[in-house]
């Protein structure tokens, strides 16, 4: 069975651009979340989408979007990229409204230069 | 503000030793609290969850962890350690329908 699917794999952008991450669930999974996650940390919540509607946000600025298509692939837009904004973004995805368990995908690199 | 911490940055032990990962959860309500394992390479995994009843919560790969809620405390155990344990753990609670992580542990077995 295919698991969650993220691409591009590796990514590197310039401050001031802007990124689209891409994300497939696991066929049959409704929700899909992103997570960022920073060198020497763990993953950080950006945010949850469950039947194309947001159920979550975590604490980023507003120049961090998202959306979820009918089909519940997701994406991930960061405008006016920053230095801090270097990291892996994983994205997850789950059969059931309460968000579990979380299946993750193995995520994007984004380095800005 | 919900918050989970790890005690332990890098954990180094031979093959055979036993492991004991810490991890504390700062949050009320209900508690949900998880494991996972990156392994080099590969994606986040989960190895094991407590939700309710029985605080000793068994997973895969020989790892358990005990919920104990008087020190806010849900460690991770195994035996004895093999060299494919080698991994990032990470120790996570859930806050609504979002996981909260702790920084991490790696781990590294020595054969």
């Amino acid at each position: 069975d295919a698991g969650v699917t993220q691409s591009p794999t590796h990514l590197i952008k310039t401050r001031g651009q802007q990124v689209t991450l891409r994300c497939s669930p696991i066929s049959g999974h409704k929700s899909v979340s992103w997570y960022q996650q920073v060198l020497g940390q763990g993953p950080q919540f950006i945010f949850q989408y469950y039947e194309k509607e947001e159920r979550g946000r975590g604490n980023f600025p507003d120049r961090f979007s998202a959306r979820q298509f009918p089909n519940y692939s997701s994406e991930l837009n960061v405008n006016a990229l920053l230095l801090g904004d270097s990291a892996l973004y994983l994205c997850a995805s789950s059969f059931a409204e309460n968000n579990q368990p979380q299946h993750f995908g193995d995520g994007t690199r984004l380095s800005i230069l | 503000a919900q918050s989970v911490s790890q005690h332990n940055h890098h954990v180094i032990l031979s093959e055979a030793a036993s492991l004991e990962l810490g991890c504390n959860y700062s949050y009320g309500g209900t508690v949900n609290l998880f494991w996972y394992v990156q392994y080099p390479g590969q994606h986040l995994q989960l190895l094991l969850k407590y939700f309710s009843g029985d605080p000793l919560v068994k997973g895969i790969k020989g790892f358990e962890a005990e919920f104990i809620k008087s020190k806010f405390s849900f460690n991770l155990r195994k035996p004895s350690v093999q060299w494919s344990d080698t991994a990032e753990y990470f120790c996570a609670g859930l806050a609504g329908t979002a996981l909260i992580f702790g920084k991490g542990t790696t781990l590294s077995v020595s054969s």
